[in-house]
């Protein structure tokens, strides 16, 4: 079964310095998102992406943040420069539409984030 | 702000009872509602998805959605240890945050053998 993929699984980076979340949204899915969780917490949105285009965003992802699909496979999330609170785990996410129903969105595995 | 409540338990039930969890969220005009399971450590796994009023069936599971009461719930007959995880509510956006889910904070399940 086709799925989600993300790399890599554990990011430790020093605070000021940038970091590239990379994912593999399932193959024949047009949107993408990506979602964070602080340890303890909500599952939050972050981003949405479609047609090379960012489609919606939320107020965490400040001028700090980017997305990119470099190519036809991969959905690149970065970090410019990091945070002690950005510290978290980053989930890539992709569904085949998006609309009105039950448009499911699929998660990846997740890329542990770690700012010292 | 768009809230989905759901009671963080944890809920405990013997090996296979059925377990309930519930969800309520804010947005009268929500219209896709999704269950996933997240086991510790690991990302959301769908469950289900519930667009229609009343019950669909997948499996053990069965979600309800009561849009008037604005209720989603999750049953897991014959639960199972395997089963144990945190489940989570999550609720589509409409209109300009359409493709985006709001998650509920999750309910802790424990399956006791």
């Amino acid at each position: 079964e086709p799925e989600v993929t993300q790399t890599p699984s554990h990011q430790v980076t020093q605070m000021g310095q940038e970091v590239i979340l990379r994912c593999v949204p399932i193959s024949n899915h047009l949107y993408f998102y990506w979602y964070r969780q602080i340890l303890g917490q909500k599952v939050e949105f972050l981003v949405s992406f479609y047609n090379n285009e960012i489609s919606e965003k939320s107020e965490i992802f400040d001028d700090q943040f980017s997305v990119e699909r470099p190519d036809g496979s991969n959905f690149t999330l970065k970090i410019r420069s990091t945070k002690l609170e950005d510290s978290a785990m980053y989930f890539c996410a992709s569904s085949v539409r998006e609309g009105i129903g039950s448009y499911e969105q699929y998660f990846g595995p997740g890329t542990r984030l770690t700012v010292t | 702000q768009k809230e989905v409540e759901q009671n963080s338990g944890p809920l405990s039930v013997p090996e296979g009872a059925i377990a309930s969890l519930n969800c309520t969220y804010s947005d009268r005009v929500s219209q896709s509602f999704f269950w996933y399971r997240q086991y510790s450590g690991k990302s959301p796994e769908l469950i289900m998805s519930i667009y229609s009023n009343g019950d669909k069936e997948d499996g053990r599971f069965t979600a309800q959605l009561n849009k008037a009461s604005q209720y989603v719930s999750l049953l897991i007959r014959d639960s199972q240890p395997s089963d144990s995880a945190t489940y989570l509510c999550a609720v589509k956006g409409r209109g300009s945050t359409l493709g985006r889910l709001y998650f509920g904070r999750g309910t802790q399940l424990t399956v006791w053998p």
